[in-house]
Order: structure tokens, then C-alpha cells, then sequence
């Protein structure tokens, strides 16, 4: 039973180009949870998502970021015209479907390591 | 600011001795804890949780103890091991607080062979 994916593992891009990361949570869990930590930080929560349905995104940025979960396929945290400071590991975590949304254990994939130029 | 928070940055201990984790959180609404260990480029993995209905929750070598009187939250690892070496976070959910998950800062635990 594979964990949570994440690709790309590491993603360079440069000053004003996209970045496109992509979380395939485990298999029959239907919560998605985005997260950004920076170096020797704890994690700071973005946005919870479940199929189609944006639950809270209180924690990401207005501008620039964005996120989806379709029907089919995996999640995708956009993050549109990057600055050097969105320079940051994100991790994504998933969870069961529950009544308790976010108050369910959340198992989280090995990141993306961002680097903007 | 955040509500979950820890007393000691950094942690050394002897490999072999119990090592003791704190976390304080604010909020006295929440009602869900984790433990969560992350070593060096890897994502957070899950150690063991504790909902607010319980003081004390043990795993294999793990014990999470839970304070609500003082908000306090620990975590007691037995034996520890070279292995064991990594930031710890405590972390931190309410229904009222949404669907956010509150983590603290970390605390880096270091076993010295």
C-alpha cells in the first residue's frame, strides 16, 4: 500500500515562471492538506481540500497560489510568477474520509523542495 | 501567531536513556494531539495522537502524556536510539479551530552513541 507521492521531489524554477506540485494521497483517502515549511520552521498549513471541493484555504496566500483536487487524478498546488521567497519545502498530507475532517490522523509525503532563482 | 509551542529548541541525550519532548498549546479548545518525527529531507511521520478524552496514550517505546489543567502536552521516548535522532513537532486540531492543524516549532532531539 504506497504512502503519499509527491512529485517533483525537487523543483528549480526561476523568478516569474509557475510551479506546478502534484500529491497523490493514499489509496482511500479522500482529504488532501497543503503545507509549507521553511528551513528549521515547523509546518505552516495552506490549504485543506477534499474531491472537487476547496474546505479551507484560510492559510495560503491570496495572490499567486492556488490549489485543486479533481475527481480524477491528483492534487496540484500552483504557485504562479514565483519569488525567491516561496522558496520553501511543501508537503502534502492525506487523510480518511471522516465526519472529523482535519481532526483525523494526517500522513504526510516526502515534499517538494522548491528552489527559486 | 501559532498555538502550539515548545519549551526546549534542542534535546542530547545518551543513547539509552529516556528522552522527554515538551509542547505547550494556548488554545484550550483543542481536542486532537500528534507527534509527529521529521529527519533531514523527509516529510513528517506520524509517532502516535491523544484526543483530549485521554491523559496518557502509549505506543511501542513512545508514551504521550496530556495536561489540559496547564496545557501541556509530552512526549517520552524509552531506550532512545541513534535512530531516534530528528525534530519532533507537536501538533494541534479543535473543531472550533477549523480544519487547520497547528504545528509547533520543532524540537530537535539529538542520541549521542
Amino acid at each position: 500500500n504506497a504512502g503519499v507521492m509527491q512529485n517533483p521531489r525537487h523543483l528549480v524554477r526561476r523568478r516569474g515562471q509557475e510551479a506546478r506540485l502534484r500529491c497523490s494521497p493514499m489509496k482511500g483517502h479522500s482529504h488532501v492538506y497543503w503545507y509549507r515549511q521553511l528551513p528549521e520552521e515547523g509546518l505552516k498549513f495552506m490549504v485543506y481540500l477534499q474531491k472537487e471541493n476547496i474546505i479551507d484555504e484560510s492559510g495560503m496566500p491570496k495572490e499567486r497560489f492556488s490549489a485543486e483536487f479533481p475527481k480524477e487524478g491528483p492534487s496540484i498546488l500552483r504557485i504562479q510568477q514565483v519569488v525567491r521567497g516561496d522558496s520553501a519545502a511543501y508537503f502534502c498530507a492525506s487523510s480518511p474520509p471522516s465526519g472529523r475532517g482535519g481532526t483525523d490522523t494526517q500522513y504526510f509525503g516526502p515534499g517538494t523542495r522548491l528552489t527559486v532563482l | 501567531g501559532e498555538s502550539v509551542g515548545l519549551h526546549l529548541p534542542t534535546l542530547s541525550v545518551q543513547e539509552g536513556d529516556n528522552s522527554i519532548i515538551n509542547c505547550a498549546y494556548s488554545n484550550s479548545a483543542s481536542d486532537y494531539f500528534i507527534w509527529y518525527k521529521q529527519e533531514s529531507g523527509k516529510g513528517p511521520q506520524f509517532i502516535i495522537d491523544i484526543r483530549s478524552n485521554m491523559d496518557k496514550r502509549q505506543g511501542q517505546r513512545v508514551t504521550v502524556l496530556l495536561n489540559k489543567t496547564v496545557k501541556h502536552l509530552s512526549l517520552q521516548i524509552a531506550a532512545t536510539q541513534p535512530g531516534d535522532s530528528a525534530v519532533y513537532f507537536c501538533a494541534e486540531n479543535s473543531q472550533t479551530g477549523g480544519f487547520k492543524t497547528i504545528f509547533g516549532a520543532g524540537t530537535r532531539l539529538f542520541v549521542k552513541a
